[in-house]
């Protein structure tokens, strides 16, 4: 069964524009992490926010996490024709056994 | 450094026929998983490996799916009789830490 459910299942913006992306999940986590998929290609870990961390920065990228609504949100600032991809966040709901569940994807689409 | 190498690339197979892929993972990576991607879902995790030992294959039809990974190093992933339904992509990832996991280009398989 899948742990994360993205929203919005699709996004459609113009080059420049901010991309937003949530995710939410089911269980207790130790970390969560956010994957970009291009078309046809392997996945490119983003980034990891642990569950005692709130916000995290990473160039362009930022995410944020609400655990106690059991959600977060990567936000892709000034977004480029190269950042159309799918994006998954996975979740490791139990500590220590980094068995990853991923969720079911936001597919951005940057227009230039 | 070299990445995760998975092959092959493609493979088109009649159902109930059999298959394998294999898997290198990036040298030193204690951790090796094995995912199937459906065509528009996340990866669903089928079976995670720490050095040559199962951690978790809890999802693994084993019915029909085997995997195994020699000398800690080196997996393959075998599909004995093949159905339709598994049609997908099979990553293959690596972890030297369990904390980010680095993907393979994936291996195709239609299953006709």
């Amino acid at each position: 069964s899948q742990q994360g459910e993205e929203d919005p299942q699709a996004l459609s913006i113009q080059e420049g524009e901010n991309a937003t992306m949530n995710c939410s999940y089911k269980t207790s986590i130790n970390n969560l992490q956010w994957y970009r998929q291009n078309s046809g290609r392997g996945l490119v870990h983003l980034i990891l926010i642990r569950s005692n961390e709130r916000e995290k920065h990473s160039g362009r990228l930022r995410v944020t996490l609400d655990t106690s609504k059991k959600s977060s949100s990567l936000l892709i600032t000034a977004s480029r024709a190269a950042d159309t991809a799918s994006y998954f966040c996975a979740t490791d709901p139990t500590s220590g056994t980094y068995k990853y569940i991923f969720g079911t994807g936001t597919r951005l689409k940057v227009l230039a | 450094e070299a990445g995760v190498a998975q092959s092959p690339r493609y493979k088109i197979i009649e159902k109930r026929q059999s298959v394998a892929f294999w898997c290198n993972p990036i040298s030193g990576h204690a951790t090796l998983y094995w995912y199937q991607q459906i065509l528009g879902q996340g990866p669903k995790l089928l079976i995670q490996f720490q050095n040559n030992g199962v951690v978790d294959d809890s999802q693994l039809p084993k019915d029909r799916f085997s995997a195994e990974r020699l000398k800690g190093v080196d997996s393959t992933l075998k599909i004995q009789p093949a159905k339709l339904e598994d049609s997908a992509v099979y990553l293959c990832a690596s972890s030297p830490t369990g904390w980010e996991q680095y993907f393979g280009p994936g291996t195709r398989l239609t299953v006709t």
